[in-house]
């Protein structure tokens, strides 16, 4: 069956610019996370999604980052004004139930800015 | 502040022998400790969950355990496509927020 799917892959930005990175989580799963990765590290925790609602918001770096969930499937992660800190990989995962169980997560986007 | 770390970084096993990944870490009101497995270039695959102390898991040629203060995942003769990097992650109590290690890279050699 269909996993959790992001886009684009890989993202080269200049520094100053915005980005959008879109996440289509397995369908009918409640729960949506997203994750930034830096090389050689665990994924580290950004915002969490239980359907529409953003009830955790509290990884996000800065208010540069900015989550949504509209109808509660398609997530998006849009960082405004990129700077080279934010080069990394975002994940996106989902899970069928409430909380941070057995998390599906989708190939994720590399973003490197410039 | 959670903390979950990993050790060793990096294993390196002759296919066949056996070893043990340690995470060890700090939580006030654990919900689940997790273990994931992740290859180069795509994103974590779910492991286990584990809930509370003496709790143990097995799948294939892997088995998680669980104390008050670690977890271990033991890796029994294991084969090359076992090659990846091993994540420990913790989730508190009331929250969803997940806490990831940093990984142990496991290499295994034919």
């Amino acid at each position: 069956g269909a996993g959790v799917s992001q886009s684009p892959r890989y993202k080269v930005a200049k520094r100053g610019q915005d980005v959008a990175l879109r996440c289509d989580p397995i369908s009918g799963h409640v729960s949506l996370f997203w994750y930034q990765q830096a090389l050689g590290q665990g994924p580290e925790f950004l915002t969490y999604f239980q359907n529409e609602a953003q009830l955790d918001k509290s990884g996000l770096p800065s208010d540069r980052f900015f989550a949504e969930r509209p109808e509660g499937s398609v997530s998006t992660l849009k960082i405004q004004r990129t700077q080279q800190e934010d080069s990394a990989v975002y994940l996106c995962a989902s899970s069928l139930t409430e909380g941070p169980y057995e998390q599906y997560f989708g190939p994720g986007t590399r973003l490197t800015v410039t | 502040e959670d903390q979950v770390t990993q050790s060793p970084e990096a294993l390196r096993l002759q296919e066949g022998e056996s070893s043990s990944l340690n995470c060890s870490y700090t939580v006030s009101g654990l919900r689940g400790l997790f273990w994931y497995r992740q290859d180069p270039g795509k994103g974590p695959e779910f492991l286990f969950t584990l809930y509370s102390a003496g709790e143990e898991k097995e799948k294939e040629r892997l088995k998680a355990t669980l104390t008050k203060k670690e977890s271990f995942l033991h890796i029994t003769a294991p084969k090359p496509e076992d090659s990846a990097t091993y994540l420990c992650a913790v989730a508190r109590g009331g929250y969803q927020k997940v806490t990831f290690g940093t990984g142990t890279k496991l290499q295994v050699i034919p």
